[in-house]
């Protein structure tokens, strides 16, 4: 089955403990992306990348860090989170050229940092 | 001027209902549009793909006015379980391929 997978569903953590949080697809997407989600701001783009090694920052990337060296995983890092990093987090892929392309989401992840 | 603009809502219409949403881009050049519906903190989800031609499936009808510069939805004979947050996407927005999103318009369908 065709599917983004991003783990883990929830998390709580603390001030400045390190976290990854992980994103991988299984349709061999060249284009993979981090939206964080937030009460009246819709979806706002953090990172992407158009292909391995490849990434760019979106329209709010402070305190974010992602890899993509491998072209079916893409994680999010955030080194040291804060509680305004508290959020609910996509992640998103789609196939090469995106003009006509389905975005497929994860089933996002609800983080909170206290 | 932000580069996709929706009506947030909420619409909150009777079954039976037919309601519209429009949306908005800035970007005369963007290229292709897609309406998704999400549900409360679920992923969002494709529910179509917007042309020029305008596209219908079932009771929901997408059209594109390029002059205009804004897409609509159109929803016919409204259901509960369409109450969800519509969103507006566009690409090619801003000169790059990238997804550009509304934040969304919250329809409600009540008894």
């Amino acid at each position: 089955e065709a599917q983004v997978t991003q783990n883990p569903r929830y998390l709580i953590t603390v001030t400045g403990k390190k976290l990854t949080v992980t994103c991988s697809q299984n349709m061999n997407h060249e284009y993979m992306s981090w939206y964080r989600q937030d009460p009246g701001l819709g979806l706002r783009q953090i990172y992407y990348s158009m292909n391995v090694e490849v990434t760019d920052k979106g329209d709010v990337p402070e305190g974010y860090k992602v890899s993509r060296k491998e072209k079916r995983n893409f994680p999010l890092i955030l080194e040291s989170p804060s509680p305004n990093q508290t959020s609910l987090y996509f992640c998103a892929s789609s196939a090469r050229g995106l003009v006509g392309e389905k975005l497929f989401f994860g089933s996002g992840t609800q983080l909170s940092v206290l | 001027r932000k580069e996709v603009e929706q009506d947030p809502g909420p619409f909150n219409v009777p079954e039976g209902a037919t309601v519209a949403f429009n949306c908005t881009y800035s970007n005369s050049a963007s290229q292709s549009f897609f309406w998704y519906r999400q549900d409360c903190r679920k992923e969002p989800k494709l529910l179509m793909s917007v042309y020029s031609s305008g596209n219908e499936d079932g009771r929901f009808t997408a059209q594109l006015n390029r002059a205009s510069q804004y897409i609509s939805l159109l929803i016919r004979d409204s259901k509960l379980s369409d109450s969800a947050t519509y969103l507006c996407v566009v690409v090619g927005s801003g000169g790059s391929y990238i997804p550009t999103f509304g934040r969304g318009t919250s329809l409600i369908v009540h008894p």
